[in-house]
């Protein structure tokens, strides 16, 4: 499994974008970047994949670099709603691929 | 629906109590899993079904049986635990589509005395 670095933690005011990166640089060519977040309390929930091209849904963006190396999850305007721990998973494509390997994961607070 | 339920919500129980935790998906997924969350940390896997039938053990010790006894229903039996089992024990759902995104459940808190 490629490793991941992500900050421990990060800060941010309600309403303003949040940047949460991850280095993943051992990631091979046919992985995707996952990320899912964990609100307190609760199970973990899917925020967003992709290969090599940037992606958005309704929730986040997605900003990947082009060597692949790391990757952004962007949250446009953050609600209190959104503090929460956000891990980045890089995920295989081969017979394993169902597997989820959580890193620690960045504790996001949201400041009202 | 596309839920993950998980019953008991909070299970408390002796080191020489047998019980069972359940998990129940309505949403056709024919992959379901069981993890583990200490305090503080990331989920770890335990467990993967795929088509009812086991195909991912993470090395996890006997005194944790998995269950799948219909593509709806996944059961973990416990018995014999230490305290240090005590932990969040989360279930999840997916499609057997690669990368597709796994549902997760809120979890059963179990306390081992």
């Amino acid at each position: 499994d490629a490793k991941t670095t992500q900050p421990n933690s990060m800060e941010s005011n309600e309403e303003e974008p949040v940047h949460l990166p991850c280095n993943h640089s051992t990631i091979s060519g046919t992985d995707y970047i996952h990320w899912y977040r964990q609100l307190p309390s609760q199970g973990p929930e899917y925020v967003i994949h992709g290969l090599t091209s940037n992606v958005n849904n309704r929730m986040a963006s997605l900003a990947i670099a082009e060597d692949r190396k790391s990757s952004t999850l962007i949250l446009h305007r953050a609600t209190l709603r959104d503090a929460a721990v956000y891990y980045c998973i890089p995920r295989g494509s081969g017979g394993s691929n169902y597997k989820l390997t959580f890193g620690k994961g960045t504790l996001l607070t949201v400041n009202p | 629906d596309t839920e993950v339920t998980q019953t008991p919500k909070h299970l408390v129980m002796g080191m020489t109590n047998k019980k069972s935790l359940k998990c129940e998906q309505h949403m056709g997924h024919r992959a379901m899993y069981w993890y583990k969350q200490k305090a503080k940390k990331p989920p770890e896997l335990m467990f993967v079904y795929s088509y009812e039938k086991l195909s991912i053990n993470e090395s996890v010790p006997s005194r944790f049986s998995p269950e799948c006894p219909n593509s709806s229903l996944l059961n973990l039996h416990l018995h014999a635990l230490q305290p240090e089992d005590s932990a969040l024990y989360l279930c999840a759902s997916s499609p057997l589509i690669p990368r597709n995104e796994q549902f997760f459940g809120p979890g059963t808190r179990l306390t081992v005395l």
